[in-house]
C-alpha cells in the first residue's frame, strides 16, 4: 500500500532564510509526486509535480529514490509562502492521490 | 479561468439524515474525484468517476456513499444515513485524463457537520 510521510506539521522560518519541507513516501511501484498549496481561505492547487522537474515560485523538489523522499526547497523564504503544503502520491495505474500530513509553513518578517 | 465549484460550503446535518454534496467540475474534464478530510486528519481519496460509473473507489466508500452524474455539468456525491464520524471537509477535483501526471482542479470544499 502506498504512504506519504511529512514528519513536521509546523515549520516557522525568518523571510531569505532557505526552507525544506520533508517528505517520504512508500510505494512498491514508480511513484509520481507532486506537491500540492492551500494559502489561506484558498482551495488546494498544485504546485509542482516531479516529472516536469520545474522550480515554482522558486520553489523545487527532486526525487530520491533511494531515500524514498520528495523534499520541497526555496534557498529563500518569503512571506507570502506561509501556506499548507501537502505532499502527494499518484500511482501509475489509476488515479487517486495520496496526501501527506501537510506541513504549515510560516515565513515571519 | 475555470475552477471546479462546490455546494454548499457547509452543510449542518442530524445523524441519520441523508446529505447530497454538490459540485460542478470544470467544464472540459472528464474525470471527477471527491476526498475528504477529517479535521485535524489527512486528506484522503474517496472515489473517482469516469464515462458515468465509478473507476476506483477506497475502503472509506462503502455502501452508504453514492455519486452520480445527474447532467452534464454536475457531479454529486450522496451519503444515505450520515453518522458523526462523516463530519469532515468534502473536496471534489477533476481533471482532464485518467493519468495522475494530469492536475486534480480542487473545488473550495463543502465543510459536513452532523449533528
Amino acid at each position: 500500500a502506498q504512504r506519504v510521510t511529512q514528519p513536521e506539521k509546523l515549520l516557522s522560518v525568518f523571510k531569505g532564510a532557505p526552507v525544506e519541507l520533508k517528505c517520504n513516501y512508500s510505494y512498491s511501484g514508480s511513484p509520481e509526486l507532486f506537491w500540492y498549496v492551500q494559502y489561506s481561505r484558498q482551495r488546494l492547487q498544485l504546485l509542482l509535480r516531479h516529472i516536469s522537474r520545474e522550480s515554482i515560485k522558486g520553489f523545487t523538489a527532486d526525487l530520491n529514490k533511494g531515500e524514498t523522499s520528495f523534499h520541497l526547497k526555496k534557498p529563500f523564504a518569503q512571506e507570502e509562502d506561509s501556506a499548507m503544503y501537502y505532499c502527494a502520491l499518484g500511482q501509475t495505474s489509476g488515479s487517486r492521490l495520496t496526501f501527506g500530513e501537510g506541513t504549515q509553513l510560516t515565513v515571519n518578517p | 479561468e475555470p475552477e471546479v465549484t462546490q455546494t454548499p460550503s457547509h452543510q449542518v446535518t442530524q445523524m441519520g439524515q441523508e446529505v447530497i454534496l454538490r459540485c460542478v467540475p470544470i467544464s472540459n474534464h472528464l474525470y471527477f474525484y471527491w476526498y475528504r478530510q477529517i479535521l485535524g486528519q489527512k486528506v484522503e481519496f474517496l472515489v473517482s468517476f469516469y464515462n458515468n460509473e465509478i473507476s476506483e473507489k477506497s475502503e472509506i466508500f462503502d455502501d452508504q456513499f453514492s455519486v452520480e452524474r445527474p447532467d452534464g455539468s454536475n457531479f454529486t456525491l450522496k451519503i444515505r444515513s450520515t453518522k458523526l464520524e462523516d463530519s469532515a471537509m468534502y473536496f471534489c477535483a477533476s481533471s482532464r485524463d485518467w493519468s495522475s501526471y494530469n492536475e486534480q482542479f480542487f473545488g473550495p470544499g463543502t465543510r459536513l457537520t452532523v449533528l
